[in-house]
């Protein structure tokens, strides 16, 4: 098992190029989750999928959009991209959906993003 | 709202020290608790849980006891090692509106020096 996936690893943008963020598990997890790393900040969730066809706003989602493109895939796209979303990108995945289950998230290893 | 406070780092010990990380949270009801470690250039790894008062996780020669009255979850080692040298996450976990999503404190960094 790869557990969670993320592509890219590193990726440099200028200001208002759009990029896409790709997410993927193995682990038949229901639920899905974005979150954004920031020196001295913890991180910060920007958007969750409980389930495939469903997603919600998380703390820090403005600037962001994301798909549940089937119960395996996430990606977060970034339209405009400005220097303030520059960040390192983590998803994670939770075996439970919004009713239940564990609620342990299992993360992948990060996609590094820098806006000029 | 949900929050985690923990130790301002950085942190650093010479290898066989011990360590204590502390971890205060705010919560309503029960929630779940968690220490992630991030080692450098990689993602967060579950490192131990709890999910009830008095519950004690331990994995790796670490231990966090989930203590209510204190609201707290402080991480302990008792002898470290150049290899634990990290960024340590503590975490809570609510079911807010399905969403059982984390929250995190802002990471303590350690270093262990031989």
């Amino acid at each position: 098992n790869a557990g969670v996936t993320q592509t890219p690893k590193f990726q440099v943008l200028k200001t208002g190029q759009s990029m896409t963020l790709q997410c993927a598990q193995d682990m038949n997890h229901n639920s899905m989750y974005w979150y954004r790393q920031d020196p001295g900040m913890g991180l910060r969730l920007i958007y969750y999928s409980a389930s495939e066809g469903t997603t919600d706003k998380g703390e820090v989602p403005n600037g962001y959009n994301v798909s549940r493109l089937n119960k395996r895939e996430f990606s977060l796209r970034l339209e405009s991209a400005a220097p303030s979303q520059t960040s390192v990108y983590f998803c994670a995945s939770r075996e439970g959906d919004r009713w239940g289950g564990t609620d342990t998230q299992y993360f992948g290893p990060g996609t590094r993003l820098t806006v000029l | 709202g949900n929050s985690v406070t923990q130790m301002e780092g950085p942190v650093t010990l010479s290898e066989e020290a011990f360590l204590t990380i502390n971890c205060t949270y705010t919560a309503t009801g029960y929630p779940s608790l968690f220490w992630y470690v991030q080692y450098p250039g990689e993602g967060l790894q579950l490192l131990l849980k709890a999910t009830k008062a008095d519950d004690k996780g331990s994995n790796k020669g670490f231990e966090a006891t989930y203590r209510k009255e204190t609201t707290s979850f402080h991480l302990e080692k008792g002898s470290v090692q150049v290899s634990d040298s990290a960024v340590y996450f503590c975490a809570l976990s609510r079911s807010g509106a399905g969403s059982y999503q984390l929250t995190f404190g802002k990471g303590t960094k350690l270093s262990v020096i031989p």
